[in-house]
């Protein structure tokens, strides 16, 4: 069985601080991983993808991925009202004609 | 560039009847997937496409089926609708190799 595994949260942070969310999925052969932002009543939108261990920065995202471990993480630095979403972790499965398969998501809250 | 466009946003449904979900994409992908998104169940995957001609289960195909008509158009079929299909269902769409999805508006679907 398939498995992306995430906490649904919610995850509450203030305005200003480091968000963290995490997902761990069951398949060692995994070769990409993404993290989607999903705001209520919106499509997914893909805001960070990764393919290799370690860390991957795009502005105030960082993706980080351990494959031995299975795991993969996204942190939001400066966190801000407007990153109040749903965020779904997605790992793509069988290879590069495989299937994505997501987690049920993260709700994070930022309070001002 | 309209991306992935599907049809229609919204319907209502009486147990029984039939419908089909069209989607379509413009970005000559070759992969393209159907997902329904229910209240604490993040994104399931009901059917993919990997290439023009074939179609593959997903996590949840029962009481579903996908056409594959050309490279540009995925569709989504329920035969006879239930409640328990009452949900949001994505259509999304990727290029070959380890690249991510992009998604569709989402048509709300509602069985009574």
């Amino acid at each position: 069985q398939k498995e992306v595994e995430q906490n649904s949260g919610p995850l509450s942070v203030p305005e200003g601080a480091i968000a963290s969310l995490n997902c761990t999925y069951s398949d060692r052969v995994s070769q990409s991983f993404f993290w989607y932002r999903q705001y209520s009543g919106k499509s997914p939108e893909l805001i960070m993808s990764i393919y290799s261990n370690g860390d991957k920065e795009d502005g105030r995202f960082t993706a980080q991925l351990n494959k031995a471990s299975q795991y993969v993480s996204l942190l939001i630095r400066d966190s801000q009202p407007s990153d109040s979403a749903t965020y779904l972790c997605a790992v793509k499965y069988g290879g590069s004609q495989g299937n994505l398969i997501f987690g049920k998501g993260t709700k994070l809250s930022v309070k001002p | 560039n309209a991306g992935v466009t599907q049809t229609p946003k919204f319907q209502v449904l009486k147990t029984g009847q039939s419908m089909t979900l069209q989607c379509a994409q413009d970005m000559n992908h070759n992969s393209m997937y159907w997902y329904r998104q229910d209240p604490g169940m993040g994104l399931r995957l009901i059917y993919y496409s990997a290439s023009e001609g074939t179609t593959d289960k997903g996590e949840v195909p029962n009481g579903y089926n996908v056409s594959r008509l050309n490279k540009r158009e995925f569709s989504l079929r329920l035969e006879s609708a239930a409640p328990s299909q009452t949900s949001v269902y994505f259509c999304a769409s990727s290029a070959t190799g380890n690249t991510e999805a992009f998604f569709g508006q989402g048509t709300r679907l509602t069985v009574v």
